[in-house]
């Protein structure tokens, strides 16, 4: 069964840092291009950032950009996200997703998504 | 930035009911436009992609249609696990996501 479970949410102040992390398992992880897509309570889905195979292509939306930092680690079939200068408006769940064609460039459509993380900016 | 507006907001229908949900982009996404299905607590899950076809293990009751900046999502007869709000998605120039639909119980 194909799997993905993010971690690392949780509250942090303005302006603090947090780490997500995504673990997949039930596929060959480094066939795929990954993302992370977030969600602010009662909104629709933002994309936040991708990331390809290798890591060696890498893309961000310009609302984070500058600020947070995806990787992944294929020999530990897991992605990241370093998030830095939190801000208010950066509250949502946070969703790792896995796109939707293998061993190729990226589609930008996103199946299956994780459960989530919530992450809350406040003070 | 593409904006996707979907309508309506609220779509009241009872169960074997059909459903008709709507997205305009506010340019050509050509066929490069997918919907999500999403429950209270749950993660979004992908129905259709590139306008019209159906992800897998989606029953065949879910279909989509349109291209350029007028797309359908179609139920054809409700069932109780297909209220849920639902989501439109194009990647044609950059990503973005609509607003939603919210399908509920008559």
């Amino acid at each position: 069964e194909v799997q993905l479970v993010e971690s690392g949410g949780g509250l942090v102040q303005p302006g603090g840092s947090l780490r997500l992390s995504c673990a997949a398992s039930g596929f060959t992880f480094s066939s795929y291009e990954m993302n992370w897509v977030r969600q602010a309570p009662g909104k629709g889905p933002e994309w936040v950032s991708y990331i390809g195979r290798s890591g060696s292509t890498i893309s961000y939306a310009d609302s984070v950009k500058g600020r947070f930092t995806i990787s992944r680690d294929n020999t530990k079939n897991s992605l990241y996200l370093q998030m830095n200068s939190l801000r208010a408006e950066d509250t949502a769940v946070y969703y790792c997703a896995r796109d939707l064609v293998p061993a190729a460039s990226f589609v930008g459509w996103f199946d299956p998504w994780g459960q989530g993380t919530l992450v809350t900016v406040s003070s | 930035e593409i904006v996707l507006t979907q309508s309506p907001d609220t779509l009241s229908l009872s169960p074997g009911e059909r459903a008709i949900l709507s997205c305009r982009a506010s340019q050509s996404v050509s066929s490069y436009l997918a919907w999500y299905q999403q429950k209270p607590g749950q993660a979004p899950r992908l129905l259709i992609y590139d306008a019209s076809n159906r992800a897998t293990g989606i029953p065949a009751r879910f279909s989509g249609s349109g291209s350029g900046t007028d797309f359908t999502l179609t139920i054809s007869s409700l069932e109780p696990e297909d209220f849920a709000v639902y989501y439109c998605h194009q990647r044609s120039n950059g990503l973005t996501f609509g607003g939603g639909t919210k399908v509920e119980i008559k």
